[in-house]
């Protein structure tokens, strides 16, 4: 069936860039998303690509995608404090397919140290 | 908007209690979907409803378990009865099916404590 993987810890320094991986295995996934959970909070959408682009650039914010490996990537430029959350891959079936429902990864918990 | 709205926010209740968790998607959303979040095994979607209707409860762990979406604004979610093993974040997150991309807003969460 569909999965998601990921790496469960991150550590970066404060002013680095941050890089956190992510391989899915539902080839005919139509979006592929980013999601963000600060402690003790609901998780917050930070980004999403739709599987015909290569990369989305939003601010700091970097997404890679690999269709042909299945392989996803959010980097975090400049990376800052308040950026250490856990972070979710998801992806989706889109329209028709899935129904809306997404499927979560186990989520990185990315740790800044100062 | 107010996002989705989850009620209570922290459960504390015995084994053998019955626990109602309460959620409101955002209006206009026609997809809804409960999940529970552990440090174990991470987050779980449990059901998922479109246009108020069951689409998959696989993801519910035992009959104790039971959803309900009696209209496009509101569901709940029920165990009865609890037991320790219960206690857990339980997340509601709303869609709209076909339009956003599929994206899924989140409630806060209700913390279940099952002593």
């Amino acid at each position: 069936g569909e999965d998601v993987e990921q790496s469960l810890f991150l550590s970066v320094r404060e002013g680095d860039s941050s890089v956190i991986n992510c391989t899915y295995t539902d080839s005919s996934s139509t979006y592929l998303y980013w999601y963000k959970q600060e402690p003790g909070a609901g998780l917050q959408l930070l980004t999403y690509i739709f599987s015909n682009m290569d990369m989305k650039q939003d601010q700091r914010l970097t997404v890679l995608l690999n269709k042909k490996d299945k392989h996803l990537s959010l980097r975090i430029a400049d990376t800052q404090t308040g950026d250490s959350a856990i972070y979710f891959c998801a992806e989706s079936s889109g329209y028709g397919g899935s129904q809306g429902n997404l499927i979560f990864g186990k989520g990185t918990k990315l740790s800044v140290k100062p | 908007d107010a996002g989705v709205i989850q009620s209570p926010r922290h459960e504390v209740t015995e084994m053998g209690q019955e626990v109602t968790l309460r959620c409101k998607p955002i209006s206009g959303h026609n997809s809804l979907f409960w999940y529970r979040q552990t440090m174990m095994r991470g987050l779980e979607l449990l059901i998922y409803f479109n246009n108020n209707v069951p689409i998959d409860d696989s993801g519910m762990p035992e009959d104790r378990f039971s959803a309900k979406m009696p209209n496009a604004s509101f569901s709940t979610l029920k165990i009865q009865p609890s037991e320790p093993r219960d206690s857990a974040v339980y997340f509601c997150a709303s869609s709209h099916l076909r339009r956003d991309k599929d994206t899924q807003y989140f409630g806060p969460g209700t913390r279940l404590t099952v002593l």
